[in-house]
């Protein structure tokens, strides 16, 4: 079966940095998303990795191991607005998105 | 913001009523997603429409019938459904599904709860 995997919570400092995991296994890889989901609201999008290594914007940035089955999202200078649910999703060989169920991310003064 | 409205935002039915959930787009998409979204799960993709011709039904109960008159309108028709049902029921659109760099743009969701 096709499965993500990224931990359910996640508590941080305002100012400080964190990283957020995600796992996949899936059948093919046509890119990996990130999302961004605020109690209540849309998803939005923050980024989308198909080759290997760091994308960076701004305080967020991107990382992909294709062959690790491996990514993460690093958020710098954390300001309280980055509380937050994150979600990551993979595109398989069928161009399906496949997404995990979400990390939450708690920001503390 | 994101250019994909929802209505209504919030929903309260009996497991005997019928009701519509409307999504537009107004991206100049061409494919159009439900998605229910339980809480600590994951997405879970109901139906697709791409160019307004229903492409995915991943096994959803007849309960729920979908309908994409065009390529910017998506609505959800609800009879009679259960308990387990209530979630935030999200709508997307996207240019083109077959593409690996497609992004998925999504509405706030409609909060409904089955009494």
């Amino acid at each position: 079966g096709q499965n993500i995997d990224q931990p359910t919570e996640m508590t941080a400092t305002e100012g400080a940095i964190v990283q957020i995991n995600c796992t996949y296994q899936t059948s093919g890889f046509n890119g990996l998303f990130w999302y961004q989901q605020h109690a209540g609201e849309a998803p939005t999008f923050l980024s989308y990795n198909v080759l290997d290594g760091l994308e960076e914007k701004g305080r967020f940035s991107s990382f992909l191991s294709r062959s690790k089955g491996y990514s993460y999202l690093l958020l710098k200078e954390l300001q309280m607005k980055d509380s937050a649910s994150y979600l990551c999703a993979v595109r398989d060989s069928n161009y399906q998105l496949i997404w995990g169920a979400g990390t939450k991310l708690i920001i503390k003064p | 913001e994101t250019g994909v409205t929802q209505t209504p935002r919030h929903l309260v039915m009996g497991m005997t009523n019928k009701k519509s959930l409307k999504c537009e787009q107004h991206l100049g998409h061409n494919a159009m997603y439900w998605y229910k979204q339980s809480a600590k799960k994951p997405l879970e993709l109901m139906f697709v429409y791409n160019f307004k011709e229903q492409t995915e039904n991943n096994s959803v109960p007849s309960r729920f019938s979908p309908e994409c008159p065009n390529s910017s309108h998506l609505f959800l028709h609800l009879h009679t459904l259960q308990p387990e049902d209530s979630a935030l029921y999200l709508c997307a659109s996207s240019q083109d599904p077959g593409q690996g760099t497609d992004t998925q743009y999504f509405g706030p969701g409609t909060r409904l709860t089955v009494l």
